[in-house]
């Protein structure tokens, strides 16, 4: 099983509609990354959760500590949404820190 | 500069070969990552530094992979005797990891390509 779940593996929506992207982590984390990636592959963090709640823009980013659980929310969606969006976790060990990624999200937002 | 550089953006060598990868992190920030991504896969992490120090190599997926940073800036991955299975995108990060909440500040990666 994976250390970083996430679902669904794939998403399509239409142009307004809400989405919903969980991510599940198995391992005692520092803190959590919402990573967009489009096609092209360029990289951009979103995110970066330690407790609670952070909104920006039409993204809002939750996580549970306890239930150790995230979501990633994107209200009133669009086309140029249309990216992968990976959940990635700070694991602490040992004195030093590892990210470990999930296998992301696919979003497809037709207009 | 203003962002994470690396260099080269492309790299093709011959099976055997080392190569040398180059990040440059932002001005400033403390904590760097290397990680690939191979082609259709996700994200793997390699290896993290914290100033100069990397205490976990454990990351890096042969004793092949070795990465350097020296004056808590510029940072370098090397790959000794490539082979075709190292073909992948070579992605740099740094973050200033003085506060809490900073996000991580990415490259545009190295797309190596071992013939």
């Amino acid at each position: 099983k994976n250390e970083v779940e996430q679902s669904p593996q794939n998403l399509t929506a239409q142009e307004g509609e809400f989405i919903t992207i969980n991510c599940s982590y198995s391992v005692g984390i520092s803190a959590l990354h919402w990573l967009q990636q489009h096609p092209g592959g360029g990289i951009v963090s979103l995110f970066m959760l330690s407790s609670g709640k952070k909104k920006h823009g039409r993204l809002i980013a939750t996580i549970n500590i306890q239930e150790k659980h995230s979501s990633l929310h994107i209200t009133a969606s669009h086309p140029r949404d249309s990216a992968v969006y990976i959940c990635a976790v700070i694991r602490v060990q040992g004195g030093s820190e590892k990210l470990v990624f999930g296998k992301g999200t696919k979003l497809t937002v037709n207009p | 500069g203003a962002g994470v550089s690396q260099s080269p953006s492309n790299k093709v060598t011959e099976k055997g070969k080392d190569v040398e990868l180059r990040c440059d992190p932002i001005s400033g920030h403390t904590a760097l990552y290397w990680y690939r991504q191979s082609l259709g896969q996700g994200l793997e992490f390699l290896i993290y530094f914290q100033g100069n120090s990397a205490p976990d190599k454990s990351g890096l997926p042969s004793d092949r992979f070795s990465a350097e940073r020296t004056g808590g800036s510029v940072s370098t991955l090397t790959i000794q005797r490539t082979q075709q299975e190292d073909s992948a995108v070579y992605l740099c990060a740094s973050s200033p990891r003085d506060r809490r909440g900073e996000k991580l500040f990415f490259g545009s990666g190295t797309q190596l390509s071992v013939l």
